[in-house]
């Protein structure tokens, strides 16, 4: 299994607390991505990052930040949740430019915005 | 608008026939095709790609064919097996972009 980590893997909080879903690699891979999964919807990509300190939006970007201080971590905030973004995140990794190459995924977090 | 859609959302398939998992996709510029799989509680894994190059990529017992005139792509899996069921997620990546697009998923039964 490629070493990929999401922590945590479960989280229920309250409504207009921030909240920040951790991603860490031990490949050294250039490329990071977070997705959200939603039933109706698939995989929804809300930011990625191409290098340390370099990120773009996806497109379902608002009301989530992103950062990557580090090659191997790469950190999703909400700053004031709300119900709509509970959802399973899935952080992903890939060697290359382009998903091209074989990308991996982490198993996922589920949040809960109650 | 979803550029990559799965208009099936679930398909059910006998142990030993094959099953065929359809996408349909919308955005000429989209040049790489790859499928996952999903199970539950675990994230997606890579399954079979293929390149705009090519209308057929073959690994196994997965076979992704695809008709760029029509924006359509397939994946077949011969012979069905039990593990086979899961979600199948097709993507969809862009020549001058470094982000893939999903479609909402088929989950497919297998049964024994």
């Amino acid at each position: 299994d490629a070493g990929i980590t999401q922590s945590p893997r479960h989280k229920v909080t309250e409504t207009g607390t921030p909240v920040t879903l951790r991603c860490h690699q031990t490949e050294n891979h250039r490329y990071m991505y977070w997705y959200r999964q939603d039933p109706g919807h698939g995989l929804r990509l809300i930011h990625y990052s191409y290098g340390v300190k370099d990120t773009d939006k996806g497109e379902v970007s608002d009301g989530y930040s992103v950062s990557r201080s580090k090659t191997e971590d790469f950190l999703l905030t909400l700053e004031s949740a709300t119900s709509s973004q509970t959802s399973v995140y899935f952080c992903a990794i890939s060697q290359g430019r382009r998903l091209n190459t074989e990308a991996f995924f982490g198993q996922g977090t589920r949040l809960t915005v109650v | 608008d979803q550029q990559v859609k799965q208009n099936s959302p679930s398909l059910s398939v006998q142990e030993g026939r094959i099953s065929i998992l359809n996408c349909d996709y919308t955005n000429s510029m989209f040049d790489y095709f790859l499928w996952y799989k999903k199970y539950p509680a675990e994230g997606p894994t890579f399954l079979i790609s293929i390149s705009s190059i090519k209308d057929k990529n073959e690994d196994g017992r997965f076979t992704v064919f695809l008709n760029k005139s029509a924006k359509h792509l397939s994946l077949h899996i011969v012979p069905s097996q039990p593990g086979d069921s899961a979600v199948y997620f097709c993507a969809a990546s862009a020549v001058n972009g470094n982000k893939l697009v999903f479609g909402a998923g088929t989950i497919l039964r297998v049964k024994s």
